[in-house]
């Protein structure tokens, strides 16, 4: 029973196309976060939702909107894909435990972008 | 903004041989995390550390926080096959982690 599940593993399309990357978590978290991976491994945070409501917004396109219909769920949709987007997303989830906020990584998403 | 970075960015090691990695944060930080991503996975938390100078082990790894919270050390003795992949720091920000730029760590048999 996978803790963060994220929906595909691999998107593979064209420049201009809009895509969505779904993320679920069956932990009972109440933070939920996007984190963009590129080719040199750098992990970069783009948003962060605490029950539902979105906390962070990095410096990210505005081509870039999350949604959280629910704390359990956090969507990432791109609208106008371009080369740089492609990249791994990470979603990831996490509990504040009195000061130890520990994050759980789903699998990934591998978005390539032609 | 604040910025963590790591040192080395790539090592190889023989199979046996010792491995440090460094992690410098430009800020003072509460805590600091350290997460492992094996190739072609998804990054695991292995530990935090809390308090200034404190030290942790899990066997052959060995975790430092420094005494100003503004740096941190990750040291695995005795490398195996299995320890290859990528380690990551990770300082606490409001609502967020900021990861360090990561070491990738490369285990010849």
């Amino acid at each position: 029973d996978t803790a963060v599940s994220q929906t595909p593993k691999y998107l593979v399309t064209q420049m201009g196309n809009d895509k969505s990357i779904k993320c679920e978590q069956n932990l009972g978290h109440d933070t939920m976060y996007w984190y963009k991976q590129d080719s040199k491994k750098f992990l970069k945070i783009m948003f962060s939702y605490n029950n539902k409501e979105l906390i962070i917004n990095e410096t990210v396109p505005n081509r870039f909107s999350p949604k959280s219909p629910d704390k359990a769920h956090l969507n990432l949709h791109i609208n106008s894909l371009e080369l740089g987007d492609s990249a791994v997303y990470f979603c990831a989830s996490s509990q504040d435990l009195g000061g130890a906020n520990v994050l759980t990584f789903g699998a990934g998403s591998r978005l390539t972008v032609l | 903004g604040q910025q963590v970075m790591q040192i080395p960015q790539y090592q190889h090691v023989q199979e046996g041989e010792d491995f440090t990695t460094y992690c410098n944060s430009s800020t003072t930080l509460s805590n600091i995390q350290w997460y492992k991503q094996r190739p072609g996975g998804h990054p695991v938390f292995l530990i935090q550390l809390v308090k200034s100078g404190e030290v942790k082990k899990q066997k052959r790894l060995t975790f430092q926080f420094g005494e100003a919270k503004k740096n941190s050390s990750l040291h695995i003795t005795a490398t195996q096959t299995t320890d290859v992949g990528t380690y990551f720091c990770a300082g606490e920000g409001t609502y967020k982690y900021i990861f360090g730029t990561g070491t990738r760590l490369k285990v010849l048999a």
